[in-house]
């Protein structure tokens, strides 16, 4: 099992592109998490997800806009980048209650 | 909503013990985690509570208290590798929502 992908592991955007950072995972967790990360900072929560067609706002969800079609795939997506979405992007996922949450190994996002 | 604090660093010694606190206000309380997270990298899994009580997984163990909001992780027989960030996570009363509170940056020195 590959556990969770998150894809690209690195970019640099440009002030006022956008752009799709994707997240699977093959686990058939039902929970899934988008997570941002400033320097020295713990973890935001931007959106997540109960169950495929279900999707709700965490803590910082400005700026960013989710879907959820399928059971794997978690896409986040970037419409107008700024350079305060400059940040590193965790995905993680969990089964249900009572398991652990499995995380991705980040998109470093620079916006300049 | 949900609040969630954790000191901000801490430094111990080689060999040493250290008790990492967390406590938190949260609508509902299904579960907290304790995770390590290493500079540039993912965090990893250490521990799990739901019922009051201490969890022991080897060098590490997590306390839980529901009723004061408040957990600990203790770590024992401190190593260099131990220097990493500690992150508090706490689950809603639905189960839904996964919060992190800021970390803790642990140095552990010789």
């Amino acid at each position: 099992n590959a556990g969770v992908t998150q894809t690209p592991k690195f970019r640099i955007l440009k002030i006022g592109q956008s752009m799709t950072l994707q997240c699977a995972q093959d686990m058939n967790h039902n929970y899934m998490y988008w997570y941002r990360q400033d320097p020295g900072m713990g973890l935001k929560l931007i959106y997540y997800s109960v169950g495929a067609g279900i999707t709700d706002k965490g803590e910082v969800p400005n700026g960013y806009n989710v879907s959820r079609s399928t059971t794997e795939d978690f896409p986040l997506r970037l419409e107008l980048a700024a350079p305060s979405q400059t940040s590193v992007y965790f995905c993680a996922s969990l089964k249900g209650v009572g398991g652990e949450a499995f995380f991705g190994q980040g998109t470093r996002l620079t916006v300049v | 909503g949900q609040n969630i604090d954790q000191p901000t660093e801490m430094t111990a010694t080689e060999g040493a013990i250290v008790q990492i606190n967390c406590t938190y206000q949260t609508s509902g309380f299904n579960g907290l985690f304790w995770y390590q997270q290493h500079a540039g990298e993912a965090p990893t899994f250490l521990s799990y509570n739901v019922l009051d009580g201490l969890e022991e997984k080897g060098r590490f163990s997590s306390f839980l208290s529901r009723s004061k909001g408040y957990s600990y992780l203790l770590l024992k027989e401190l190593q260099m590798k131990d220097s990493a960030s500690y992150l508090c996570a706490v689950r809603d009363g639905g189960g839904n929502k996964l919060v992190f509170g800021a970390g803790t940056i642990l140095r552990v020195k010789s």
